[in-house]
């Protein structure tokens, strides 16, 4: 167990819907980041925040938001699905900002599939 | 641009002989160099991590990577395979001011009784 907890396991949804998917990061971790896993493209990071404040942006599409909260928890907001939409989402978390001697520590992942 | 290339989507070795995944990377400044390990159905958990100190990196559950400046290469290594590391493995870099972590392809490993 790494700490990273993600809710909710499985989402089931129809295209053109709007969900949500939650992440508490490791007690005393600052940083959390998404990454998008799919059979096509892989592991892709998506986005990082940083005690609150966006740090990095990956290969995120605008119809994908996401925020950090005061209690560090964050939400990964995912809009208009499409069927491509569908995959692995993780998040992860890290003390730092910085990867130099911080790992991340990977959740379990929320499994989305669009219908 | 950063990249890691996986060589190998899928690597199929008997129980107790040599585990060898390969990962070679691409980075305009000095990388951190990392191997995740991730079992069916679970996240990504790390195996090992380099970060400029000791080229010869070992980790858990007996298996090492060795850096390569000069063959730009982070290769993991374990001499004796187990039933048990059948999985797929991860290699990933980051570097410089670049927070996120850039992965490779994954190798699934198969592991034969």
């Amino acid at each position: 167990d790494s700490g990273v907890t993600q809710t909710p396991k499985h989402l089931i949804t129809a295209t053109g819907q709007r969900v949500t998917l939650r992440c508490s990061p490791r007690s005393g971790d600052l940083s959390v980041y998404w990454y998008q896993q799919s059979l096509d493209q892989g592991l892709q990071f998506l986005i990082q925040y940083y005690n609150g404040e966006e740090r990095a942006k990956g290969n995120i599409l605008e119809r994908f938001s996401a925020q950090q909260f005061p209690d560090l928890h964050s939400e990964l907001n995912l809009s208009s699905l499409e069927l491509g939409d569908s995959a692995l989402y993780f998040c992860a978390s890290s003390v730092a900002e910085t990867l130099a001697y911080n790992e991340q520590f990977f959740g379990p992942g929320t499994r989305l599939t669009v219908l | 641009a950063q990249s890691v290339t996986q060589l190998g989507s899928h690597v199929s070795v008997s129980e107790g002989a040599l585990v060898l995944l390969r990962c070679n990377y691409s980075s305009s400044v000095p990388p951190y160099l990392f191997w995740y390990v991730q079992y069916p159905n679970q996240g990504l958990q790390l195996l090992l991590k380099y970060t400029s100190a000791a080229t010869l990196v070992k980790g858990i559950n007996g298996f090492e990577a060795e850096f390569k400046k000069s063959e730009t290469s982070f290769h993991l290594t374990k001499p004796s395979a187990h039933m048990s590391d059948a999985a797929e493995y991860f290699c990933a870099m980051s570097g410089g001011s670049n927070y996120k972590l850039t992965f490779g392809k994954g190798t699934l490993l198969t592991v034969n009784p």
